[in-house]
């Protein structure tokens, strides 16, 4: 167990659907990642936030967006899905500092109908 | 931009062989360098890590080094077990830029015949 809690596990939903990811950091962690694993494209870095401020923007569509509340959970938003936006979300935090570990949840297998 | 390549697999081994999965960067700096295990169906976790130049980094029998010179970090293990058969990602952290995000290679499927 990484300590980092994701919800739901999985999520089946139809084209043009908006849903909400969460993720609970491990404790003491300030840094939330949210990565898209899918089987073209791999691993892509989404989006990173620091105790509560945007730090990082990666291949992050502008459908998509996120943010970190000040209890340090953090939630992505999807909206206007589209099919190939089917893809297994993670979410993993960190430590502030270069050389810490990201620890990584289990994920969210988002399948878009 | 920074990158990862590693090689793609799939790779298919007997119990008790030699594994070497091969792992190359491009990166401004001297970035910090992981790999990355994931088994079925779970996350992903470190399996080690080496932040600077000719540090080598073990966990579990498996090892990697960092080498500069070639800008490489394959990861080795000498005898391999049927509970090693996971996806094994390759992984860079810039040390520029602001951010702590990593960097992924594509994954390497390992699997582990008795």
């Amino acid at each position: 167990d990484s300590g980092v809690t994701q919800t739901p596990k999985h999520l089946i939903t139809a084209t043009g659907q908006r849903v909400t990811l969460r993720c609970s950091p491990r404790s003491g962690d300030l840094s939330v990642y949210w990565y898209q694993q899918s089987l073209d494209q791999g691993l892509q870095f989404l989006i990173q936030y620091y105790n509560g401020e945007e730090r990082a923007k990666g291949n992050i569509l502008e459908r998509f967006s996120a943010q970190q509340f000040p209890d340090l959970h953090s939630e992505l938003n999807l909206s206007s899905l589209e099919l190939g936006d089917s893809a297994l979300y993670f979410c993993a935090s960190s430590r502030a500092g270069m050389n810490t570990e990201a620890f990584f949840g289990q994920g969210t297998r988002l399948t878009v109908v | 931009g920074d990158s990862v390549t590693q090689m793609e697999g799939p790779v298919t081994l007997s119990e008790e062989a030699f594994l070497t999965i091969n792992c190359t960067y491009t990166a401004t700096g001297y970035p910090s360098l992981f790999w990355y295990v994931q088994y079925p169906g779970e996350g992903l976790q470190l399996l080690l890590k080496a932040t600077k130049a000719d540090d080598k980094g073990s966990n579990k029998g498996f090892e990697a080094t960092y080498r500069k010179e070639t800008t490489s970090f394959h990861l080795e293990k000498g005898s391999v077990q049927v509970s090693d058969s996971a996806v094994y990602f390759c992984a860079l952290r810039p040390t520029q830029g602001g951010s702590e995000k990593l960097v992924f290679g594509k994954g390497t499927k390992l699997t582990v015949n008795p």
